[in-house]
């Protein structure tokens, strides 16, 4: 079956520096997305991109963040200069369309910034 | 701007028997989705099931069924049969189908489901 596939599974980075969290999407899914989840509290989406450029994002993603799909497969989130704060798990999930088709989801990235 | 509330943070079940995990949403679009994850203690989201605004019928995927009540804007999940390897939290989320909401799940807070013996 096809997944959606994250790495790395765990990254500690020290503040100030820039991370890369990589993904993998299905193959045929036309509609990539970060969300991130900060440790006991719900899942909040961060951006969404589509053919080729992000089609919608939330307050939390500042001018710190930054997505590519660098070729035909990846997705890459970029955060430049990590904040205590920026720890959390990132998932990346992608759909075959917008609305009602489900997403599914990496088994994200947790990120530790210390 | 949509809302999920989720107002059972925990609950429990013994082993067989049904649960229903309970979920209301707000929004303001005329069509939108409505989902449901599942997240074990391993950290992966488990898409389990979804209920279109406008589907006539009630979805159910195996022992997991949606109760759709559009007039309550609840959509509340049940799982029937309960087993062990149920015990995780789960997410309601939902989805508009209009442009500029069509994109992002808004999900809730979650409810962490414990199954006993």
């Amino acid at each position: 079956e096809p997944e959606v596939t994250q790495t790395p599974s765990h990254q500690v980075t020290q503040m100030g520096q820039e991370v890369i969290l990589r993904c993998v999407p299905i193959s045929n899914h036309l509609y990539f997305y970060w969300y991130r989840q900060i440790l006991g509290q719900k899942v909040e989406f961060l951006v969404s991109f589509y053919n080729n450029e992000i089609s919608e994002k939330s307050e939390i993603f500042d001018d710190q963040f930054s997505v590519e799909r660098p070729d035909g497969s990846n997705f890459t989130l970029k955060i430049r200069s990590t904040k205590l704060e920026d720890s959390a798990m990132y998932f990346c999930a992608s759909s075959e369309a917008r609305g009602k088709a489900e997403a599914f989801f990496g088994q994200g990235t947790r990120l530790t910034v210390v | 701007a949509q809302k999920i509330t989720q107002t059972q943070p925990g609950m429990f079940v013994q082993e067989k028997e049904a649960v229903t995990l309970d979920c209301t949403y707000d929004t303001s679009d005329p069509s939108y989705g409505l989902f449901w994850y599942k997240q074990p203690s391993s950290g992966e989201m488990i898409f389990l099931i979804y209920q279109g605004s406008y589907d006539q019928q009630n979805a159910t995927e195996g022992r997991y069924s949606l109760n759709f009540q559009k007039a309550r804007k609840s959509a509340n999940l049940v799982i029937s049969a309960s087993q062990l390897g149920d015990s995780a939290m789960y997410f309601c989320a939902m989805r508009g189908q209009n442009t500029g909401t069509a994109s992002k799940l808004t999900f809730g807070t979650g409810t962490r489901l414990q199954v006993t013996l």
